[in-house]
């Protein structure tokens, strides 16, 4: 079964809001988690790397503060895009690895966001 | 950068067809290399792997050699199902061990029974 809960599955939103995508561990502890963005037929882009407790290292180019990400809990990161406008339509997919070295990443089942 | 090239889909086979599914990457040193799928409505899940050269991953009929003289990982294999459609996602992790994947842009496999 799915170890990488994510949550909800699609999402419609108006411009201008803002819009929270929840990753949950289930049955492991993940002090590092990964947000990506998927667009049509094209690959998934890695967005940020979310650490548990501390501040997420966000890659070139992603708006930090248009793409919010805390990880509160070894079990729980959130990605909240604020000020929703219709080019962050996307797919966010969400992974996780359990802290072993060389442990596989898991992937949530992804959040299809669509901004009206 | 690290990258990773795959053949453009989408791909239609018949039921008990076989598959090739082309990859190629760059990359220093020796990443590791992957095959994830995409079912419709679900996330990825890891198909195959192999971390270093000449190793062959291989899962549910899928087999990848890693090549280093060629830099690829083509995925293959030998009699396809209705129920391998999806999406097949080639990827590499650089060597060092951090956990960032690179992926390819997916190839939409479809068979026809």
């Amino acid at each position: 079964g799915a170890v990488v809960s994510q949550h909800p599955s699609w999402v419609i939103c108006k411009s201008g809001t803002s819009v929270k995508i929840e990753c949950r561990s289930l049955d492991f502890q993940a002090t590092t988690m990964f947000w990506y963005r998927q667009f049509p037929k094209q690959s998934l882009m890695l967005m940020a790397t979310s650490n548990e407790g501390s501040k997420a290292t966000y890659e070139q180019g992603v708006e930090k503060d248009k793409f919010l990400i805390n990880h509160a809990s070894l079990t729980l990161s959130t990605l909240t895009v604020t000020s929703a406008h219709p080019e962050d339509s996307s797919f966010y997919i969400c992974s996780a690895s359990r802290s072993a070295k060389n442990s596989p990443l898991h992937f949530g089942n992804g959040t299809r966001l669509t901004v009206t | 950068g690290d990258s990773v090239t795959q053949m453009e889909g989408p791909v239609t086979l018949s039921e008990e067809a076989f598959l090739t599914i082309n990859c190629t990457y760059t990359a220093t040193g020796y990443p590791s290399l992957f095959w994830y799928v995409q079912y419709p409505g679900e996330g990825l899940q890891l198909l195959l792997k192999a971390t270093k050269a000449d190793d062959k991953g291989s899962n549910k009929g899928f087999e990848a050699t890693y090549r280093k003289e060629t830099t690829s990982f083509h995925l293959e294999k030998g009699s396809v199902q209705v129920s391998d459609s999806a999406v097949y996602f080639c990827a590499l992790q650089p060597q060092g061990g951090s956990e960032k994947l690179v992926f390819g842009k997916g190839t939409k496999l479809t068979v026809n029974p």
